[in-house]
C-alpha cells in the first residue's frame, strides 16, 4: 500500500500569509494526487487534481505542485474562509490513501 | 446540480449488519467510478471501497474485506455498502463519493456501532 504523509500537522497562519502544505507518497504517483478542503461537519470539497489541476470554481490564491513522490499545495494569500483541514489523496493504485491531514489555525 | 444523498446510517451493536445506499443525481452516474470513504469521529479521512462505472472492478481496504460488499445499480442511479459483523471501529460518518479524484461528495450518512 502507498503510504502519504502530510507536513505539517497543524500550521498557524495569519490572514494575507502565504501557507505551503507538503505530501509525500511512499512510493512514485507519477501526478495522480488530489488536494482537498474539510470544515467542521461538512464533506470534503476537491481542490486541486492530478497534482496541479484547479478544480472549477475554487480560487486561483489555491495552487499545486510536484510529481513523483513529493507535493505541495501552496496559499498565495489566506483568507479567513480557508482556515480548514487539508488532506491529500493518491488516487495511483489501489487501495486510495490519504494524508493525516493539516489543520490550518487562525495565528 | 449533482447530489449524492446517503441513507441507512443508524446504531448498530457490534456484529450487526446495515445497508447503505447513496442516491445519485445531476451527472452521468453510470459512467462514474463510485466510493465509499469513512471519517471516524475527530479523525482523517478513510476510504473504503470503490466500484468500476461497470461494476467489472471492486476494491476493498483490508480494514472491511470480507465483512462489506460494494454494489451499485446504474438504472437506479445509486450505489450501495453492505455491511455485516460490524465492529466499534467501523464507527463514523460514511461518505459516498465519486471518481478517482473524488470531484462529487453526499453529505455522510453516520454509522455507530455500540452495545
Amino acid at each position: 500500500d502507498i503510504q502519504m504523509t502530510q507536513s505539517p500537522s497543524t500550521v498557524s497562519a495569519s490572514v494575507g500569509d502565504r501557507v505551503t502544505i507538503t505530501c509525500r507518497a511512499s512510493q512514485s504517483l507519477s501526478r495522480w494526487l488530489a488536494w482537498y478542503q474539510q470544515k467542521p461537519g461538512k464533506a470534503p470539497k476537491l481542490l486541486i487534481y492530478k497534482a496541479s489541476s484547479l478544480e472549477s470554481g475554487v480560487p486561483s490564491r489555491f495552487s499545486g505542485s510536484g510529481s513523483g513522490t513529493e507535493f505541495t499545495l501552496t496559499i498565495s494569500s489566506l483568507q479567513p474562509d480557508d482556515f480548514a483541514t487539508y488532506y491529500c489523496q493518491q488516487y495511483n493504485s489501489y487501495p486510495y490513501t490519504f494524508g493525516q491531514g493539516t489543520k490550518l489555525e487562525i495565528k | 446540480e449533482v447530489q449524492l444523498v446517503e441513507s441507512g446510517g443508524g446504531l448498530v451493536k457490534p456484529g450487526g449488519s446495515l445497508r447503505l445506499s447513496c442516491a445519485a443525481s445531476g451527472f452521468t452516474f453510470s459512467s462514474y467510478s463510485m466510493n465509499w470513504v469513512r471519517q471516524a469521529p475527530g479523525k482523517g479521512l478513510e476510504w473504503v471501497s470503490s466500484i468500476s462505472s461497470s461494476s467489472s472492478d471492486i476494491y476493498y481496504a483490508d480494514s472491511v474485506k470480507g465483512r462489506f460488499t460494494i454494489s451499485r445499480d446504474n438504472a437506479k442511479n445509486s450505489l450501495y455498502l453492505q455491511m455485516n459483523s460490524l465492529r466499534a471501529e467501523d464507527t463514523a460518518v460514511y461518505y459516498c463519493a465519486s471518481g478517482g479524484h473524488i470531484d462529487y461528495w453526499g453529505q455522510g450518512t453516520l454509522v455507530t456501532v455500540s452495545s
